[in-house]
């Protein structure tokens, strides 16, 4: 089936570096999500991006569906050790088809 | 949001049994979700389930393999039949709100031996 790219699959930062997970897919979308999963949870909804172009903020957190709606971006400023986890991409084609892409693993050393 | 909890939380099952798997949600909700999700791995889509009608399910999972029940707008099960070690796995049901944000449960962790 399609699927929806997360680059890196793993990043190891130190405490107060930034952080970046790029989503990517092959085919237009309707809209895209982000979820984070800590260690041993479940996903847990951050955001939802509708339009080109559009850029969102979460106090630390800048999240951006590209303007071609094929590509995000979640952007994390001065990293805490609570931002560890799993974060997710979610990409709802159109038909309301709903894609989970492959995640990316975030470490933060203390 | 919407609160939802799943039984069992954890099975450990021998090849060839089967488990049913509970979700239930705090409020009427159309759509309802089930998922896979193997240890460091993405989530895997297995079906949509929507009250009175059948399950629509997605490429590589089959009825006989995941039946899933629909019997009101606050409750669904998966059930895992015949399992086998390769079906050890978190399976997630989530629901979905008025503006496709989705909410998930615990999850139910399952080993088959």
């Amino acid at each position: 089936g399609q699927q929806v790219m997360q680059i890196p699959q793993y990043q190891h930062v130190q405490e107060g570096e930034d952080f970046t997970t790029y989503c990517n897919s092959s085919t237009t979308l309707s809209n895209i999500q982000w979820y984070k999963q800590r260690p041993g949870g479940h996903p847990v909804f951050l955001i939802q991006l509708v339009k080109s172009g559009e850029v969102k903020k979460q106090k630390r957190l800048t999240f951006q569906f590209g303007e071609a709606k094929k590509n995000s971006s979640l952007h994390i400023t001065a990293t805490q050790t609570t931002d560890v986890g799993t974060y997710f991409c979610a990409a709802i084609r159109t038909g309301n088809q709903f894609y989970f892409g492959t995640g990316t693993s975030l470490t933060v050393i203390p | 949001s919407a609160v939802i909890s799943q039984k069992p939380s954890r099975d450990i099952c021998q090849r060839g049994t089967s488990l049913t798997i509970q979700c239930q949600v705090d409020s009427q909700v159309t759509m309802m979700f089930w998922y896979r999700q193997q240890p460091g791995q993405s989530l895997t889509l297995i079906a949509t389930a929507n009250q009175g009608s059948e399950a629509t399910y997605e490429s590589g999972f089959v009825i006989d393999k995941f039946p899933i029940s629909r019997p009101n707008l606050t409750f669904s099960t998966l059930t895992v039949s015949n399992m086998s070690p390769e079906d050890s796995s978190i399976y997630l049901c989530s629901v979905e709100s008025a503006d496709y944000e989705q909410y998930f449960g615990p999850g139910t962790r399952l080993t088959v031996t």
